[in-house]
């Protein structure tokens, strides 16, 4: 079994809809979780990152993190064709010197 | 270069052969990682440099990897005797701990193709 699942999609949904985006993790350990995009043939982007528990909100964009579930999720909110995209989630037990840990990657196609 | 640049963008080779992978990452960043990512797959993280001290090299797949990094900046990952089951794309990060959140910025990468 994999420490991240991440379900690879792809996903394909209108412009405007509401995208959930999630991953399941096996290791307790794990503190610190983020959520990349990565268009095609170029390297990921940090898009957010939270730590333990709880609630993040930049934009359009949301990050939630249940610890006691080892579930986290990324919400995008009026989704564009510009998010088309693939999207990783990673997370690490400490912030500083230390891998992260990758799921397989979701593919978001959202159709104009 | 504001970014993290990796050389070749490409390469092919045949199976047997070394290859040289290069990453310059952002200046001033101390840490340095590589990660392979595999058609379908996540990353997965082969080798990590912080600043002068020894390298974590448990992501290595096997012997046949190795990498350096000179002067705290270029890195270079080393396939030796390649397989068909290397082929993949090499991606480099770097950061700066103590920078908000350990943010790793990344490379485009190098797609290796083993024939």
């Amino acid at each position: 079994q994999k420490e991240v699942e991440q379900d690879p999609g792809p996903l394909s949904v209108p412009e405007g809809a509401i995208v959930s985006l999630n991953c399941t993790y096996s290791n307790s350990a794990f503190q610190y979780f983020m959520w990349y995009r990565q268009y095609s043939r170029k390297g990921p982007e940090l898009l957010m990152y939270t730590y333990s528990s709880g609630n993040k909100e930049d934009g359009r964009f949301t990050a939630q993190v249940d610890k006691s579930s080892k579930y986290i999720s990324l919400f995008i909110r009026d989704s564009q064709p510009s998010d088309s995209a693939t999207y990783l989630c990673a997370m690490t037990p400490r912030l500083y010197g230390n891998k992260l840990v990758f799921g397989a990657g979701t593919i978001l196609r959202v159709k104009s | 270069g504001a970014g993290v640049s990796q050389s070749p963008s490409n390469k092919v080779t045949e199976k047997g052969k070394d290859v040289e992978l290069r990453c310059d990452p952002i200046s001033g960043h101390t840490a340095l990682y590589w990660y392979r990512q595999s058609l379908g797959q996540g990353l997965e993280f082969l080798i990590y440099f912080q600043g002068n001290s020894a390298p974590d090299k448990s992501g290595l797949p096997s012997d046949r990897f190795s990498a350096e990094r000179t002067g705290g900046s270029v890195s270079t990952l080393t396939i030796q005797r390649t397989q068909q089951e290397d082929s993949a794309v090499y991606l480099c990060a770097s950061s700066y701990p103590g920078q908000g959140g350990n943010e790793q910025y990344f490379g485009p990468g190098t797609r290796l193709t083993v024939t």
